[in-house]
């Protein structure tokens, strides 16, 4: 099946600092998205990318789907203590019915230290 | 708003007991699916169903199965429980099949 290679595994930044953080493929996808997970809690979705190129923004929150359709990457600027999680990428399949084709990355476990 | 709601939140359970995992959506969403969550392999699917009336099978689906009761309900059943279905199950849905996933709170399962 597809792979997803989530990077990095793990980051401990102090508030204020900049995040970065991707995935790569190396299969095409037709849309990416990032979520983030809170202890406890189910993932939510942040951001949604529909097409090659799109770069947009939430808030504090930057995400782009790359131009060759294989990777994606999420940035979260000026961290704050409620940035704490693990974020996910996750990218739905191209080609025929898009069900059950979502396909994940391993996560980013992202610890903000105030 | 509800959203996706999973009952129960924790269950524990010996080995070769079965059990179901419920899930209701409240977003009149057609395509529902279960996941499990393990430490280091991000979500993976077990099953899903693109629209009432029909189920298929994901990328684990051995020792499941699942029951797609009406639009809102779609059931996981482990008929004989293994420590390695020890996981959180995550039941999320969506509009359609390119439609973002909403998910639901999870289930923490331990078998012993």
């Amino acid at each position: 099946g597809q792979q997803l290679n989530q990077s990095p595994q793990s980051m401990f930044i102090q508030e204020g600092e900049d995040v970065s953080m991707n995935c790569t493929s190396s299969s095409i996808f037709n849309t990416w998205l990032w979520y983030k997970q809170d202890p406890g809690e189910g993932p939510v979705l942040l951001i949604a990318l529909y097409k090659a190129g799109e770069l947009t923004s939430n808030g504090r929150l930057t995400a782009q789907f790359g131009i060759t359709r294989k990777d994606s990457f999420l940035n979260i600027s000026a961290s704050i203590p409620s940035d704490v999680g693990i974020y996910f990428c996750a990218g739905l399949g191209a080609g025929g019915t898009s069900y059950g084709k979502l396909t994940f990355g391993q996560g980013t476990i992202l610890t903000v230290h105030p | 708003n509800a959203g996706v709601t999973q009952t129960p939140k924790f269950q524990v359970l010996k080995t070769g007991q079965s059990m179901t995992l419920q899930c209701a959506q409240d977003m009149n969403h057609n395509s529902m699916y279960w996941y499990r969550q393990d430490p280091g392999m991000g979500l993976r699917l077990i099953y899903y169903s693109a629209s009432e009336g029909t189920t298929d099978k994901g990328e684990v689906p051995n020792g499941y199965n699942v029951s797609r009761l009406n639009k809102r309900e779609f059931s996981l059943r482990l008929e004989s429980a293994a420590p390695s279905q020890t996981s959180v199950y995550f039941c999320a849905s969506s509009g359609t099949g390119e439609s973002p996933l909403h998910f639901g709170n999870g289930t923490r399962l331990t078998v012993t």
